[in-house]
């Protein structure tokens, strides 16, 4: 009940094309999902974070899509651009665990 | 500038030899969290604090301590180190608690021989 299962583990995308990668969770408890971003060598950044009274938030190129009922949400890249290139993480929580997937590291094409 | 500093960054040690890896804010958050960062496990929770004196388990606590005895401070004991926790550590700070912003520092990479 408390995993949150990340997809694809690594992901290439073309210079201007769209990046997508999707969580699922089982928790119903959960009510923030965050979308953190990591380059190497440093510590997990936040990116953008959503609550489940809304189905989409979008900040400039990215945007979380979230679906209750499947209990599942998904983050968009779009025109992506090489300096996208990291690995990253989704995260679900309902107060002070944070539970992360297991990352995804893309690469963006120049 | 607002930080989370973790010291050290790099630290090769033996099996059994006690050791701290500090963490220290400047934001005056209230909650603060170690996480340990494995290879295709993402990352695991330790420890968390919501406040002064005030601690609890994470998913991975075995072989860990914690104490938050300032709000500032919020260090991790390893009493008797194993090979099993050579890992990557970050420690994190947020105004009140898990679903808020969390603002980690730039990890410390343990080797455990």
């Amino acid at each position: 009940q408390q995993q949150v299962k990340q997809s694809p583990q690594s992901l290439i995308v073309q210079k201007g094309g769209i990046s997508i990668i999707n969580c699922a969770y089982e928790n119903t408890a959960f009510d923030y999902f965050p979308w953190y971003q990591q380059f190497p060598g440093k510590g997990p950044a936040l990116l953008i974070a959503i609550r489940p009274d809304v189905s989409e938030k979008k900040e400039g190129r990215f945007t979380i899509s979230f679906n209750k009922s499947a209990k599942q949400f998904s983050l968009h890249i779009m025109d992506s651009q090489p300096g996208d290139s990291a690995t990253y993480f989704c995260a679900a929580t309902s107060n002070y665990q944070l539970i992360w997937g297991a990352g995804t590291k893309l690469i963006i094409k120049p | 500038e607002a930080q989370v500093t973790q010291n050290p960054r790099y630290l090769i040690t033996v099996t059994g030899k006690k050791l701290t890896v500090t963490c220290s804010q400047n934001m005056n958050h209230e909650y603060m969290s170690w996480y340990r960062q494995d290879p295709g496990l993402g990352l695991r929770q330790i420890y968390y604090s919501m406040n002064v004196e005030v601690t609890d388990k994470g998913d991975v606590p075995e072989g860990y301590k914690v104490s938050r005895k300032e709000k500032r401070n919020f260090p991790l004991i390893l009493e008797s180190p194993s090979p099993n926790q050579t890992s990557l550590y970050f420690c994190a700070s947020s105004p009140k608690g898990a679903n808020q912003p969390q603002h980690f520092g730039d990890g410390t990479r343990l080797s455990i021989l």
